[in-house]
């Protein structure tokens, strides 16, 4: 079955490391999105990308960085200047057309003590 | 920029009583989509209805039902006979028309809590 995957499931690094979360699709969509969710907050979208080799930032991108050298890979690196980086991380997808609903993978929880 | 709004952060139903979710958008567009999510306590993101602005008939899925008023951008979901299991946050979430693959905005969600 197609899907999304994002590893690992929990997260945790020291204050000061940069980490990097993995997201893998099998739907061959051509766009994919990396949003931070915090309590009371939703979801805040923080890069994407709409082909291979290149993306945008989002609304939170400070202290985050990606790459987008396969279409199915979108990974995201939390860098040290990410001043609140524990959070829980959704990864999605999505296909051709504003129609098209985000398919998410099952996220990421970051802890950094 | 668009902005989605769920003005209320929590509502409880009694089981097999009807809830209505508001969501109200800000948005300069006359064609667009709709979108609600169900986030479980699994935290996995599960679409649950979709709505395209030019269609006036209100869209409906099983239990589940949206009021859309394009005047008043206003995209509300209602939940019939409401089940344990529906228990979950759901976000309200935009789509802009403007180019092919489009950013969603999302709401801040509102906690639904179902009462057996």
């Amino acid at each position: 079955d197609g899907g999304i995957t994002q590893s690992p499931k929990y997260l945790f690094r020291k204050e000061g490391q940069n980490v990097t979360l993995s997201c893998e699709q099998n739907l061959n969509h051509d766009a994919m999105y990396w949003y931070r969710q915090d309590p009371g907050q939703g979801l805040r979208l923080i890069y994407y990308s709409q082909i291979v080799n290149d993306f945008q930032k989002g609304d939170i991108a400070e202290g985050y960085s990606v790459s987008r050298e396969k279409k199915e890979s979108f990974p995201l690196t939390v860098t040290s200047a990410q001043k609140n980086p524990t959070a829980f991380y959704l990864c999605a997808s999505r296909g051709q057309g504003y129609n098209s609903p985000l398919h998410f993978g099952n996220g990421t929880r970051l802890t950094v003590t | 920029a668009q902005t989605v709004t769920q003005s209320q952060p929590e509502m409880s139903v009694q089981e097999a009583e009807t809830v209505t979710l508001s969501c109200t958008y800000d948005t300069s567009e006359s064609d667009y989509y709709l979108f609600w999510y169900k986030q479980p306590p699994s935290r996995q993101m599960i679409l649950v209805i979709r709505q395209e602005a030019y269609k006036q008939q209100n869209a409906t899925e099983n239990r589940f039902s949206v009021n859309f008023q394009k005047a008043a951008k206003s995209f509300s979901l209602k939940i019939s006979d409401s089940q344990l299991g529906d228990a979950a946050m759901y976000f309200c979430a935009y789509s802009s028309s403007t180019g092919a693959n489009s950013k969603l905005t999302f709401g801040k969600g509102i906690t639904l809590s179902v009462r057996p």
